[in-house]
């Protein structure tokens, strides 16, 4: 059975500090992952896409490295922001166009 | 904003009635997903629909169905409704194509039932 599992649940941090937010996976056949802040009440917004090819993406303060052998991904944020504050869901999708949601990690970035 | 809007907003509905929720997909994507988000979990995938036809199923009942029309904008239909029917339901827009590599999240409808 495909999955995705994220770690840790949630997290606080203070601003301007670093953290990293891990996503492990069994999906098979792999084909990409994605990353995803979700706001509160919102819809989740793209950060990056990463093939089986890439094992590194940025976008601004996000970080994303994949390790296809082991299925392990992680998302570090540089510099933490208030704005920062949110659900991170990470998303591995099958060759077939199916996808897998993780249940997010939240996290807390407190002045 | 990713070009992709959901109404309503928000909803209350009472148990066995029936609700519609719209979406209208980012310009040029001819595929839609529907997804139901539950508090603290990740969004759980309902159904896609690619050029007005059913394209791949998640594990919903048959209550749960959906359209998708000429101009690619979509509808889900939810029958008989229950008190776990209450989640954030989401569409998402795809670029040309079958594949739902880039999905272009709407803002949800957070749909209550009492």
């Amino acid at each position: 059975k495909n999955q995705v599992e994220q770690s840790p649940q949630s997290l606080i941090i203070l601003e301007g500090k670093n953290c990293t937010l891990q996503c492990n996976y069994t999906v098979s056949p792999f084909s990409n992952l994605r990353w995803y802040k979700q706001d509160t009440g919102r819809g989740p917004v793209s950060l990056t896409i990463m093939t089986f090819s890439e094992n590194t993406k940025s976008n601004g303060r996000y970080t994303a490295t994949l390790d296809a052998d082991t299925k392990q991904s992680s998302l570090h944020i540089t510099a933490s922001q208030l704005s920062d504050s949110a659900s991170y869901i990470c998303v591995v999708s099958t060759n077939a166009g199916k996808s897998t949601f993780g249940d997010g990690t939240t996290l807390t970035v407190k002045p | 904003e990713t070009g992709v809007t959901q109404s309503p907003t928000h909803l209350i509905k009472t148990r066995g009635q029936q609700v519609t929720l719209r979406c209208s997909s980012q310009s040029g994507h001819n595929t839609v997903s529907w997804y139901q988000q539950a508090l603290g979990q990740g969004p759980q995938f309902i159904f896609q629909y690619y050029r007005e036809e059913e394209n791949g199923r998640g594990n919903f009942p048959p209550r749960f169905s959906g359209l998708q029309f000429p101009n690619y904008s979509s509808e889900l239909n939810v029958n008989a409704l229950e008190l776990d029917d209450s989640a954030l339901y989401l569409c998402a827009s795809s670029l040309p194509g079958r594949d739902t590599y880039e999905q272009y999240f709407g803002p949800g409808t957070r749909l209550t039932v009492t």
